[in-house]
C-alpha cells in the first residue's frame, strides 16, 4: 500500500490522559499537513510541516497539541491532557506539491 | 476570517441525472479550489482542481470556477448511487499559506 498511513486507527481514552497520533507519508512527498474533524465539519487545518520544518500552526491550536517530523519522513502528533472536546478524527495529508493534498485514513479519538 | 460556504444538503438526485453542488468563498486572494468527495466514516479523496476561470472535465465531473463571483460548483453527470457521499469543497488562498479551508460539505444522495 503506497498511500498515507495512519496508526492508531481508533484511540479511546480517558480526560487528561496524553495521546500520540502517527503518520507516514506517500514516500516521495515531502509535504505533511494535520487535520482534525469533527462530525458534521469539515476538516480544520492545524500544522504543515516541509521535510523537517514545521511551517505553518493554526493559531486556534492549544499549546496541549505538539507535532514534530525530526527526520522528515514520518510525523507525530501529542495531545496532552486531553479533553473531550478533543474527540475528533485526526487527518494526515502529504504532497508532493503545495497543490494536492492526499489523505490518509485517520485516526478517530474518543476522550471519556 | 476565511470562509467557505456550502449548502449543507442532503441533496438528492436519481440515479442518471446531473448533480450540481455549489461552494462560495470569502477571501477574494484565493488561487486553487479542490473538490474531495468523503463516504461515510472515510476520509476526505481528491476528486478535482481547479486554478483558473471557465470549466476544467475529468470523466463524469465538471468543476467550474467564477473568481469574479467567489463561486466554485461541480458537476457530476450521470450521477451512480456509488456518488451518494458528502462532497468538500476546499480553497487554498495565499501564496506561501499551504493549509486548505474547508466547507462543511454537501451531503449527496443518488437515488436508484
Amino acid at each position: 500500500d503506497t498511500g498515507v498511513s495512519q496508526n492508531p486507527r481508533h484511540k479511546i481514552t480517558k480526560r487528561g490522559q496524553n495521546v500520540t497520533f502517527r503518520c507516514d507519508p506517500i514516500s516521495e512527498h515531502n509535504r505533511l499537513y494535520w487535520y482534525r474533524q469533527t462530525l458534521g465539519q469539515g476538516p480544520e487545518f492545524l500544522t504543515y510541516f516541509q521535510n523537517e520544518a514545521q511551517l505553518e500552526k493554526s493559531r486556534l491550536l492549544s499549546d496541549r497539541f505538539s507535532a514534530e517530523r525530526p527526520k522528515g519522513s514520518f510525523s507525530t502528533l501529542e495531545i496532552q491532557r486531553t479533553e473531550q472536546g478533543d474527540s475528533a478524527m485526526y487527518l494526515c495529508a502529504s504532497s508532493p506539491t503545495p497543490e494536492t493534498q492526499y489523505f490518509g485514513p485517520g485516526t478517530r479519538l474518543l476522550v471519556l | 476570517q476565511k470562509e467557505v460556504e456550502q449548502n449543507s444538503g442532503p441533496l438528492s438526485v436519481p440515479e442518471g441525472a446531473i448533480a450540481s453542488l455549489n461552494c462560495t468563498y470569502s477571501d477574494r486572494v484565493s488561487q486553487s479550489f479542490f473538490w474531495y468527495r468523503q463516504y461515510s466514516g472515510k476520509s476526505p479523496e481528491l476528486i478535482m482542481s481547479i486554478y483558473s476561470n471557465g470549466d476544467k472535465e475529468d470523466g463524469r465531473f465538471t468543476a467550474q470556477l467564477n473568481k469574479a463571483s467567489q463561486y466554485v460548483s461541480l458537476l457530476i453527470r450521470d450521477s451512480q448511487p456509488s456518488d451518494s457521499a458528502t462532497y468538500l469543497c476546499a480553497v487554498r488562498s495565499v501564496a506561501g499559506s499551504y493549509q486548505l479551508t474547508f466547507g462543511k460539505g454537501t451531503k449527496l444522495s443518488v437515488i436508484p
